[in-house]
């Protein structure tokens, strides 16, 4: 267990709907990652924030949002889904120092959208 | 541009063989990390190692070893005596100090044969 949460385990929907996916970083760590794991592009990097601000951007769709609270949980918002957004979404953790760039993943989010 | 290549799709072996995951990496920056995920069949992503640029020291932990080598740009992966529960897909993945996001290989999907 590396002590990152992500709720829900388990998302279907159809296209053009809207989804949120959350994720509670491991205690005492202040960056959160989200990461995009489909058939055909693999493992990709779409967001980083850190302490409630956005720290860098990677191939995330401009229907893709995400935001860091104050309590340092994160969520993702999926909007106008398309089929092709069906894919494992993954949030990370990291410390800060030395350490920082071990990242902590959670169990994901399994989207399905149909 | 930063890349990372896993050239074996797939490994298949039988119990108690050992076995080699081949990671080559591309970047020219100086400064960069190596890490090794593991996806057992239940999805989620766990960290096995870090490895800084600066430190090619080769580490055994267990019947896990890395082989980093700076001259090749590989930072090798090898399971000795592996077990049917070492089946998995094995990702090795970059990051850059320039930048937090992990740079995933495709991936290499491990089958160890009881």
């Amino acid at each position: 267990d590396s002590g990152v949460t992500q709720t829900p385990k388990h998302l279907i929907t159809a296209t053009g709907q809207r989804v949120t996916l959350r994720c509670s970083p491991r205690s005492g760590d202040l960056s959160v990652y989200w990461y995009q794991q489909s058939l055909d592009q693999g493992l990709q990097f779409l967001i980083q924030y850190y302490n409630g601000e956005e720290r860098a951007k990677g191939n995330i769709l401009e229907r893709f949002s995400a935001q860091q609270f104050p309590d340092l949980h994160s969520e993702l918002n999926l909007s106008s889904l398309e089929l092709g957004d069906s894919a494992l979404y993954f949030c990370a953790s990291s410390l800060q120092g030395d350490r920082r760039y071990e990242q902590y993943f959670g169990p994901g989010t399994r989207l399905t959208v149909t | 541009a930063q890349k990372v290549t896993q050239a074996q799709t797939e490994i298949s072996v039988v119990e108690k063989e050992d076995v080699t995951l081949d990671c080559v990496y591309e970047t020219r920056d100086t400064t960069y990390y190596l890490f090794w995920y593991k996806q057992p069949p239940s999805g989620e992503l766990v960290f096995l190692i870090r490895r800084n640029s600066f430190d090619e020291q080769n580490e055994i932990s267990g019947r896990y070893s890395w082989n980093f080598q700076k001259s090749t740009s590989s930072f090798n992966f090898t399971i000795t005596a592996s077990q049917v529960v070492d089946s998995a897909v094995y990702f090795c993945a970059l990051s850059l100090d320039s930048s937090y996001k992990l740079i995933f290989g495709s991936g290499t999907r491990l089958l160890v044969r009881p």
